[in-house]
Order: C-alpha cells, then structure tokens, then sequence
C-alpha cells in the first residue's frame, strides 16, 4: 500500500485559476513537504512543516499556500496559476524535522494553459 | 545557496560493467552537511538509496557506495557490476543542517543499463 497518496497524479488547469494539490502520509511522519521539479531542472524545496506548523517557507510567491487540517495531510494551494507553475509536485515527509532522511510521493503533475 | 552538481546523463553502461556518477557539493550554510543519494526507478516514486552525514564515513545499499569526502566536496555513487533492474534516475542531494528539512538536489542522472 502506498504510504504517502498524492491526488491527483495529473492536473491540467488554466491561467489565473486556483487548484489545491492533496497530500496524506500514512508513515506517522511529524513533518511533512512539498518540492517542486520543473522541466529541466532539480527538485526544488518550498515548504516545511512540523506538527502542523509552518518551520520554513522558500517560495517567493504568496500565492503557493500550504495548508495543514491534520498532521499527516499538507495540501498545497496555488492561486492565480501561470504557465510558469507547470511542474511536477512531490510531497515528502520524515519522522521529525530535524531528520534529512526523507520519503517522497509520486507526485502531481500540473499543466497551466 | 547551496549546490549539487553531478554527471549530467544519461549514462549507459552494459550489465556487469562497473559504474560511477559524480556528485560534488558546495554548501554556503554549513562546513559539513548531510549527502544523500536518492532513486527513481521507472512507474516509482523517489526512494532514498543511501546518507551519509560524517565526512570520511562511507554508506552502502543495494550494491552501491557513496564516500563522503570533505576535501574535495564529492560524494560519488559506485557500484562494481551494475544489472539491468539498476537502470533508474539518480540524485545527489544535501542536507545543510540548519534544521530547515530542506533537502538541495542535483539534476539527476539517468542511467540505463544493457543486458
């Protein structure tokens, strides 16, 4: 059984609208994250989370919203969409924070038109 | 910021060959971060393969061995006699220690090997 569900694996959206990327770990993890690979480029690090809380935030956009309604679930919203949002989506979590050893989900691939 | 550059692929080798993907590292935050490398295999998701967070220590898995080396900043993935089911994107990453969870990866190096 997959331990962390990302919904769904594809997402095709159009500019200037709003989608909310779903996230659940079932690994009992207390921290949870979301990196992003565009085409051509390397996993990049957005967000972290510990026990639902915010601990680190490397996106210059106020418009990548994370949001946490239970400590194994971290959405990601993503308001106002560019082409330039068209990437992959992964979602990771590991047993604390402070660990580096991280798991990661399949991913959501979102396309913006 | 921090840095990850290795081999840019893809690389092909034949089964039993041996097998090497460089990994060098530049870490601004911190002297000595975390190195890890992680695998996609094809349909999969992204699956840590082996870490290493001491310099001078060396970590093993499935074959495969990193040697965290602080002099030169490398941390190059080996294996003796890859197989075919060893064909897989491979990423170097970094983690800088400052208690952030963030993880620095490299582009990832895809590697396919030949029966």
């Amino acid at each position: 059984d997959p331990k962390i569900i990302q919904k769904p694996k594809y997402l095709v959206a159009v500019t200037g609208s709003e989608k909310i990327l779903i996230c659940e770990q079932y690994l009992g993890h207390n921290a949870m994250y979301w990196y992003r690979q565009s085409a051509k480029k390397p996993l990049e690090f957005m967000f972290s989370y510990s026990y639902q809380k915010l601990m680190d935030n490397q996106t210059a956009s106020s418009r990548f919203q994370p949001q946490s309604s239970k400590k194994n679930h971290l959405d990601l919203q993503i308001t106002a969409l560019k082409p330039d949002d068209s990437a992959t989506y992964f979602c990771a979590s590991s047993q604390e924070w402070t660990e580096y050893e991280q798991y990661f989900g399949p991913g959501t691939r979102l396309t913006v038109l | 910021g921090d840095s990850v550059t290795q081999t840019e692929g893809p690389v092909t080798v034949s089964e039993s060959e041996s097998l090497i993907i460089n990994c060098t590292y530049s870490a601004t935050s911190i002297a000595y971060p975390n190195l890890f490398w992680y695998v996609r295999y094809p349909g999969e998701g992204l699956q840590l393969l082996l870490k290493v967070i001491t310099a001078g220590q060396k970590g093993s898995s499935r074959g495969f061995e990193a040697t965290y080396n602080k002099e030169t900043t490398s941390f190059h993935l080996q294996k003796a006699s890859v197989q075919e089911s060893d064909s897989a994107v491979y990423y170097c990453a970094l983690g800088d220690n400052t208690n952030t969870g963030k993880l620095t990866f490299g582009d990832g190096t895809v590697l396919t090997v030949k029966p």
